[in-house]
């Protein structure tokens, strides 16, 4: 079955700086990328997703690429903000079936 | 509030009960999802329905679990014989019809087993 591996697991980045989260999955079916933030004792919350027809894709500060030959993807947030700290999830998805999630990126933006 | 809702939002039971969880999802989503989450990990799959058809159970999920989505709308999630192990937040997630389409969670149960 598809695993999603996520990289790294705590990240510390200062006020006004790029984070990059970078995650791979393991079947090259999957063709749904979708990305999750969770705040503290809140429910995650999706803030982008990516097709398999699609390279890059980009919404204000967030953007997110997509590699198919080397089955990666990654999230860009550019200029942080502190509302920006939170656990960020990806997730891959084959064709019509269930999502699998990778372990997290704790994003912490320092001031 | 048109979101997805989860019933109770805690739960405290003793080992050896049973407990049951409500999710009620979008009203037009077909898909309905049910994941585990415990402290500093991603949302664990155990479950999914289309409509009222459960499509697929996780090998994780032992025989204690059990979920229904009778008329294809609300869902329950029943864990027989509790554990300390089953000590976890309960999430429920729709989307409108395929795993490719946006989940939209719930805010979760969190059940402890003492």
């Amino acid at each position: 079955g598809e695993n999603v591996e996520q990289h790294p697991s705590t990240l510390s980045v200062q006020e006004g700086d790029s984070a990059v989260i970078k995650c791979t999955y393991s079947d090259s079916a999957s063709n749904y990328f979708p990305w999750y933030k969770q705040e503290l004792g809140k429910r995650p919350q999706l803030i982008i997703d990516i097709r398999s027809n699609v390279g890059e894709k980009k919404d204000q500060r967030i953007a997110v690429t997509l590699n198919k030959t080397a089955k990666h993807f990654s999230l860009h947030i550019t200029e942080t903000q502190p509302e920006d700290s939170a656990v960020y999830f990806c997730a891959a998805s084959i064709w019509d079936d269930k999502i699998i999630f990778g372990k997290g990126t704790r994003l912490h933006i320092l001031p | 509030d048109t979101g997805v809702s989860q019933d109770p939002r805690h739960k405290i039971t003793k080992r050896g009960q049973n407990v049951t969880f409500r999710c009620d999802p979008i009203s037009e989503h077909n898909r309905l999802y049910w994941y585990r989450q415990t402290l500093g990990q991603g949302p664990e799959f155990l479950t999914y329905f289309q409509n009222e058809a459960q499509l697929e159970k996780s090998r994780l999920l032992s025989d204690r679990f059990s979920a229904e989505r009778p008329k294809g709308s609300f869902s329950t999630l029943e864990i027989q014989r509790t554990e300390q192990g089953d000590s976890a937040m309960y999430l429920c997630a729709s989307s409108l019809a395929s795993a490719s389409d946006a989940q939209y969670f719930g805010p979760g149960t969190r059940l402890l087993v003492l």
